[in-house]
Formats: structure tokens, C-alpha cells, sequence
């Protein structure tokens, strides 16, 4: 299995700018998760969808933030518009069932100057 | 809340010692917890998986236990090598009715000098 693919690897954009995070999960599993993570909070959850629906977006940060999955391959996270603050790491993951271990794609390096 | 704590922050030690990297957290009522490593500029990868019910688990030369009682998880790594050298976090899952997200300790940054 190709694993946790997300695109792009590196993402470097103007503040104010919108920003567009992929991520294809491993085929067949029915959960994804978006994380952020930083130096200074180390690893966030924004939100996690089960069988493409959204269970909990507690963690988006702002109304800025917004994620879809329209189908069970494919998910994204939109930062609308970006600000400096927004310079993270973001990972996503994804896990078969319940208590199976979580597989986390190389996430995208995103920096807003 | 749940916080999850793992000390030490930073290790380095010499190849070819036993360590112990620790982790606690402060509400018990978990349903399992993920130990997992990150290379730079990488993602992390899943070494080991403790369901509440159980004590332990072991891969390799790894082992993590759990005492869920008392709030507390550690990894074993036996005959450590410098390619053991990566950050190693640990994550748990709480309890109750759906597929909750991890929450993590900032993890242990591990050196092993060649």
C-alpha cells in the first residue's frame, strides 16, 4: 500500500492568500484525521471525518479553516485567508476501525510570509 | 481535559544501551495509546499499540507497557542503535462512544552517539 499520501510537500504563499492541503488516505480505511503540528503545541487535531462525514471540528482554529472529504479517496483542508500565524505543519492520517493504529501521510510544510 | 506529559525532553546515550522513554497522562479513562517515532521532516510512524485492557506490547527490541491506573505508559528500547536516533512520541485515545483523535505529549528528541 502506497501509505498516507499528501500533496504538496511544501507550500510557501503570501499572507491573505488562499491555501489548498490534499491528502489521499490509505484505501479502505473509514477514518481520517487533519493535524497541525508546532513547535510551540506540538501535534493538534482540527477535525477527523468518519466514512467522509465530519465528526468533530472542534479543533479548526477559525472560521479560515475548513475541510471537506466528497468522497472516501481524497480529503482537503482550506485556509481562506492565510496568515502568518498559520505556518505549521500539517499532517493527515487515517485508520481502518476504531481501536486500529493511526498511519500518518509526510504532511505539508506550509509557510505564510 | 486530557494532557499528556513525556519526559525527558531530550536524551542522548551512548549505542548499544537499554533506555526507557516515559509518558504520562492525566485522565485514565483511555481506550488505547500509540507510541510512534518521527523523523525529520517526516510523518510518524506507528511503532506499537497498547489497548486499555492490556499490559503491554513488544516489537523488536521495543516495548511499551501500560498502567493505566496510575496514568503512566513507557517504552523499553533495548541495544539501542543510532538509527533508533528520531523523536518518539506517545498519543492516547479516550474512552466513550465514537472515534475520538489522539491527543499527544510533545514527544522525546533521542540522540544514540555512534
Amino acid at each position: 500500500d502506497a501509505g498516507v499520501i499528501q500533496s504538496p510537500r511544501h507550500e510557501v504563499t503570501e499572507m491573505g492568500q488562499e491555501v489548498t492541503l490534499r491528502c489521499k488516505p490509505i484505501s479502505g480505511h473509514d477514518y481520517l484525521f487533519w493535524y497541525r503540528q508546532t513547535m510551540m503545541r506540538g501535534l493538534e487535531l482540527l477535525i477527523y471525518f468518519n466514512n467522509n462525514v465530519p465528526i468533530d471540528d472542534s479543533g479548526m482554529p477559525e472560521d479560515r479553516f475548513s475541510a471537506k472529504m466528497p468522497n472516501a479517496s481524497f480529503s482537503t483542508l482550506k485556509i481562506q485567508p492565510s496568515e502568518p500565524r498559520d505556518s505549521a505543519v500539517y499532517f493527515c492520517a487515517s485508520r481502518k476501525l476504531v481501536n486500529s493504529p493511526l498511519h500518518f501521510g509526510n504532511g505539508t510544510r506550509l509557510t505564510v510570509t | 481535559k486530557q494532557e499528556v506529559t513525556q519526559i525527558p525532553a531530550a536524551l542522548s546515550v551512548p549505542e548499544g544501551e537499554n533506555l526507557v522513554l516515559n509518558c504520562s497522562f492525566t485522565d485514565s479513562a483511555i481506550y488505547n495509546l500509540q507510541w510512534f517515532r518521527q523523523d525529520p521532516g517526516k510523518g510518524l510512524t506507528s511503532l506499537l499499540l497498547i489497548q486499555s485492557s492490556q499490559r503491554e506490547q513488544t516489537s523488536g527490541r521495543l516495548n511499551a507497557s501500560l498502567d493505566k491506573s496510575s496514568g503512566r505508559s513507557t517504552l523499553y528500547i533495548a541495544a539501542s542503535q543510532p538509527g533508533d536516533s528520531a523523536t518518539y512520541l506517545c498519543a492516547v485515545r479516550r474512552s466513550g462512544g465514537g472515534a475520538d483523535g489522539l491527543t499527544f505529549g510533545k514527544g522525546t528528541h533521542l540522540i544514540i552517539q555512534p
